[in-house]
């Protein structure tokens, strides 16, 4: 089955421990990003990357990091979590068929990481 | 600065009517958006694209309409259904860093 992967689903954990989410996908895509949601505020995009090796920063990067060294993986690294990082994270990935400024690219999004940090 | 909106009320409407679900944009033109599904606790879901020399798409129960006049796209379904009751989000994807509106949540009455 085509899918996103993220893991974990919940975590709860304290301020400055150091935290990975994972993502994998299985559908080849070359596009990826990561999003948080809050109530009020939406979605909004931490980081993405067109490509394995290349990565942006979206609307909100600060106090996360990102790496792309496989296709189908982009995991979310925050180094020094902290209270306000406490929301719903979404992975994302699309094919970019349509070139990588196309508005043609549908995103397949995982379950979501409910994150809590105290 | 540039803006993607939708009304953050909540809508309610009665089984076997049309929903009617706003997005409107402010101080630039997106050339493609998109139209999302999410139910609470998991991740949106594709539903629907329209490029702004459209003017109307069609999926089953489901239209999405662009006017580049007004800077707003409307999503209605039609005999809805309690099932449809979601969260329903627009989204400028033209650009790299893909934007969303905060959603619209839809809860139809049985």
């Amino acid at each position: 089955e085509a899918q996103v992967t993220q893991n974990p689903r919940y975590l709860i954990t304290v301020t400055g421990k150091k935290l990975t989410v994972t993502c994998s996908q299985n559908m080849n895509h070359e596009y990826m990003s990561w999003y948080r949601q809050d109530p009020g505020l939406g979605l909004r995009q931490i980081y993405y990357s067109m490509n394995v090796e290349v990565t942006d920063k979206g609307d909100v990067p600060e106090g996360y990091k990102v790496s792309r060294k496989e296709k189908r993986n982009f995991p979310l690294i925050l180094e020094s979590p902290s209270p306000n990082q406490t929301s719903l994270y979404f992975c994302a990935s699309s094919l970019m068929s349509g070139g990588p400024l196309s508005g043609a690219n549908v995103l397949t999004f995982g379950a979501g990481s409910r994150l809590t940090v105290l | 600065s540039q803006k993607i909106e939708q009304n953050s009320e909540a809508l309610n409407i009665q089984e076997g009517k049309t929903a009617t679900l706003t997005c409107n944009y402010t101080n630039y033109s997106p050339a493609y958006l998109q139209w999302y599904r999410q139910d609470p606790g998991r991740g949106p879901v594709f539903l629907l694209l329209i490029r702004e020399n459209e003017k109307e798409k069609r999926k089953e129960r489901l239209k999405v309409t662009f006017d580049t006049t007004l800077k707003q796209s409307l999503f209605h379904i039609t005999a809805s259904q309690p099932a449809d009751s979601a969260t329903y989000l627009c989204a400028d994807t033209g650009r790299r860093a893909l934007t969303f509106g905060s959603g619209t949540r839809l809860q139809v009455q049985p």
